[in-house]
């Protein structure tokens, strides 16, 4: 079982719909999350970043942590054709080389 | 801010070649650069972790003779592959640690995608 799983798509929006993102995890000691968007032949890019539970909300983006189901989500309001990329969920622990285990990845396409 | 700078972001190169990457910092230290490979369709996973001065540290399954990591300045890591052959053909993308977002924030560069032909 892989550390952080992510359901791979792709997920096909009309635009203007709400987009449910999500991740799910088994290393309880996970505290730090993120969310990366990655357009095709580029690096990723942060969008969002929580520490520990709760919700945190960006313009469009409003990115969720469960830890007691250990359950992520990135929710992105009034989706546009320009959100289509793959948008990856990565976690770190705490002073433990702050290394990021990353999610699969997934593809997001929206359509005019 | 906290900008890296990746070049070629693309390359051909033969069979038995050697490539280099390279990551620059442009506008901050960056005293720990990843260095993440990258198939098709799937996710980034980290090849090695490099420090400023010092030898980097390869995960499992990483040739280090292969993929020679040079992190000699602060605002400078090179990735050279050595001896390139065509499943080497991936994207590539580094990555620099930064205390920008409260706490160790991740900045990645726009990777380089090598084909070995």
């Amino acid at each position: 079982q892989k550390e952080v799983e992510q359901d791979p798509g792709p997920l096909s929006v009309p635009e203007g719909a709400i987009v449910s993102l999500n991740c799910t995890y088994s290393n309880s000691a996970f505290q730090y999350f993120m969310w990366y968007r990655q357009y095709s032949r580029k690096g990723p890019e942060l969008l969002m970043y929580t520490y520990s539970s709760g919700n945190k909300e960006d313009g469009r983006f409003t990115a969720q942590v469960d830890k007691s189901s250990k359950y992520i989500s990135l929710f992105i309001r009034d989706s546009q054709p320009s959100d289509s990329a793959t948008y990856l969920c990565a976690m770190s622990v705490p002073n433990a080389g702050n290394m990021l285990t990353f999610g699969g990845g997934t593809r997001l396409m929206v359509k005019p | 801010g906290a900008v890296v700078s990746q070049h070629p972001s693309w390359v051909i190169c033969k069979s038995g070649t050697s490539v280099k990457i390279e990551c620059r910092s442009l506008d901050f230290q960056a005293t720990t650069m990843f260095w993440y490979r990258q198939f098709p369709k799937q996710s980034l996973m980290l090849m090695a972790t490099s420090n400023e001065g010092s030898k980097a540290t390869y995960e499992q399954g990483v040739e280090k003779d292969k993929f020679l990591i040079n992190h000699a300045s602060l605002t400078l890591s090179t990735l050279t592959v050595t001896s390139a052959h065509p499943e080497d053909s991936s994207f590539y993308i580094c990555s620099a640690r930064v205390q920008v977002f409260g706490f160790s924030g991740y900045t990645f560069g726009s990777g380089t995608r090598l084909t070995v032909v």
